[in-house]
C-alpha cells in the first residue's frame, strides 16, 4: 500500500525560474488537494481536483501558479518566476468523495527555497 | 487567512502526563480533524469529529466538539516522547464538505522523556 507521494522533496532554486512539482495520490483516490505551508503556520489550501477537473481555486493561488491533473492521477503545480516569498512547504493531498467527510491523506511535501 | 486558531501555540510536558490542545474557529462546519506533523514531514490524520458529535475516542486520543462555542479540543493521555509533533485542527465547512480544509496555526507539543 503506498500513500500519497511527492517529487522532488527539496528544491532549491533561484528567484525568477520555473519550478514544477509533482504528486501522485493514492490509486484509487480521486479527489486531489495542493496546500502551501510557511514556517510556523497550519497548510493553506491553494486549490483541488476532482478526477482530472479543477474546481476551487484559492486567491493565493496567483497568474504564477498552474496545476493540472491530465488524466485524473497525478497532478503537477508549476510555479513561474519564483519569488522568495514562494519558499514554503508544498503539501498534497488526496481523498474519496464518497466518504462525506472527506478525511485527507498528505504527502510528505516539497520544500522550495527560492534565492 | 487561517480560520482555526490552537491554543496554546506551544505546550511541554513530562513523558506520562496528558497533553490537551484547544483549537476556536469561526464558522459553521461540517466535520472538525486533528492532524500530527513531525518536524518537516507530511501531515498525519488523527482523527475526524462530526458537526452532530460531542466527544469521540480513539486509542489514547479524545477529541471534544462544542458547536456553540466554536471549539474543539484535544486530550492525548499517558503522553510519549513519540507524541512529539505539531498538532493541528482542521475544519471542513457545511456548504463545501467536498473540498478544501481550513487549518488552524497548530500546537508544538514537546514531550521530554
Amino acid at each position: 500500500d503506498t500513500g500519497v507521494s511527492q517529487n522532488p522533496r527539496h528544491k532549491i532554486t533561484k528567484r525568477g525560474q520555473n519550478v514544477t512539482f509533482r504528486c501522485d495520490p493514492i490509486s484509487e483516490h480521486n479527489r486531489l488537494y495542493w496546500y502551501r505551508q510557511t514556517l510556523g503556520q497550519g497548510p493553506e489550501f491553494l486549490t483541488y481536483f476532482q478526477n482530472e477537473a479543477q474546481l476551487e481555486k484559492s486567491r493565493l493561488l496567483s497568474d504564477r501558479f498552474s496545476a493540472e491533473r491530465p488524466k485524473g492521477s497525478f497532478s503537477t503545480l508549476e510555479i513561474q518566476r519564483t519569488e522568495q516569498g514562494d519558499s514554503a512547504m508544498y503539501l498534497c493531498a488526496s481523498s474519496l468523495d464518497y466518504r462525506p467527510y472527506n478525511e485527507q491523506f498528505f504527502g510528505p511535501g516539497t520544500r522550495l527555497t527560492v534565492l | 487567512s487561517q480560520q482555526g486558531e490552537e491554543d496554546p501555540q506551544a505546550l511541554s510536558i513530562q513523558e506520562g502526563e496528558n497533553a490537551t490542545m484547544n483549537c476556536s474557529y469561526k464558522t459553521s462546519i461540517n466535520n472538525l480533524q486533528w492532524y500530527r506533523q513531525n518536524s518537516g514531514r507530511g501531515l498525519v490524520h488523527l482523527i475526524l469529529i462530526r458537526s452532530n458529535e460531542r466527544e469521540k475516542h480513539s486509542g489514547r486520543l479524545r477529541v471534544t466538539l462544542d458547536t456553540s462555542k466554536k471549539s474543539s479540543s484535544l486530550l492525548i493521555t499517558a503522553s510519549r516522547a513519540a507524541d512529539t509533533a505539531s498538532y493541528f485542527c482542521a475544519t471542513g465547512r457545511q456548504e463545501t464538505s467536498g473540498s478544501r480544509l481550513t487549518f488552524g496555526e497548530g500546537t508544538q507539543l514537546t514531550v521530554n522523556p
